[in-house]
């Protein structure tokens, strides 16, 4: 079984600073990675996913994540935030067999950007 | 280009009603899937379909039945609701099976009092 651990379930930061929000996972199998924003009332849009490859991805809106295999870790990272990326942001794993449909996700993070 | 659509956006229940959440999706996507999301815990898998007429289980699908009757339509029911089911769920569809990505509806926030 896989499990998603994020780290910081709450993050506020001021606008135009750095941003790291932080994913562990879990599993016994190889899995691929994503990283998916929620919006106020809105459903979940994705941001991007590691699949195989260069271990630095690039998702939308300046956003990348890192995948570290020994550290099971896949942090997001973004160097200078906007108000419009307040949102809650969720990490999930899917076993590669199982392909990008049966997403494990992590309890989530809520990304506050303060003016 | 609708994408995926749900309704209704909001429902309250008693407990023992039963009720249908419904969802549809114009992209010709062979794969749907039902979420809940419950506070802290993320989301969780419900049931799934690889297609018209297949229905599987996921993490937690009891007290919840799906059919596929048709591509485009993956209505959830609750046959008897619970508090435990108050949650926010998400109907989710990919082009298939595989690397495609879900694209999430906006939600259904359903309480059972």
């Amino acid at each position: 079984a896989q499990s998603v651990t994020q780290l910081d379930s709450q993050v506020p930061v001021f606008e135009e600073a750095p941003v790291e929000l932080r994913c562990n996972y879990s599993s016994s199998v190889s899995v691929y990675l994503f990283w998916y924003v929620q919006y106020p009332n809105q459903g979940l849009q994705l941001l991007l996913k590691y699949l195989s490859g260069s271990t630095l991805v690039k998702g939308i809106n300046g956003f990348e994540a890192e995948f570290n295999k020994s550290q099971t870790s896949f942090h997001l990272r973004k160097p200078s935030v906007h108000i419009s990326d307040t949102a809650e942001y969720f990490c999930a794993v899917s076993p590669l067999r199982e392909g990008a449909q049966k997403l494990v996700f992590g309890q989530g993070t809520r990304l506050t950007i303060n003016p | 280009n609708a994408g995926v659509t749900q309704t209704p956006k909001f429902q309250v229940l008693k407990t023992g009603q039963s009720m249908t959440l419904q969802c549809a999706q114009d992209m010709n996507h062979e794969y749907m899937s039902w979420y809940r999301q419950d506070p802290g815990m993320g989301l969780r898998l419900i049931h799934y379909s690889v297609g018209a007429g297949i229905t599987d289980q996921g993490e937690v699908p009891n007290g919840y039945n799906v059919s596929r009757s048709t591509t485009e339509d993956f209505p959830l029911r609750l046959l008897s609701a619970a508090p435990s089911q108050t949650s926010v769920y998400f109907c989710a569809s990919s082009y298939s099976e595989g690397l495609s990505p879900l694209h999430f509806g906006n939600g259904t926030r359903l309480t059972v009092t």
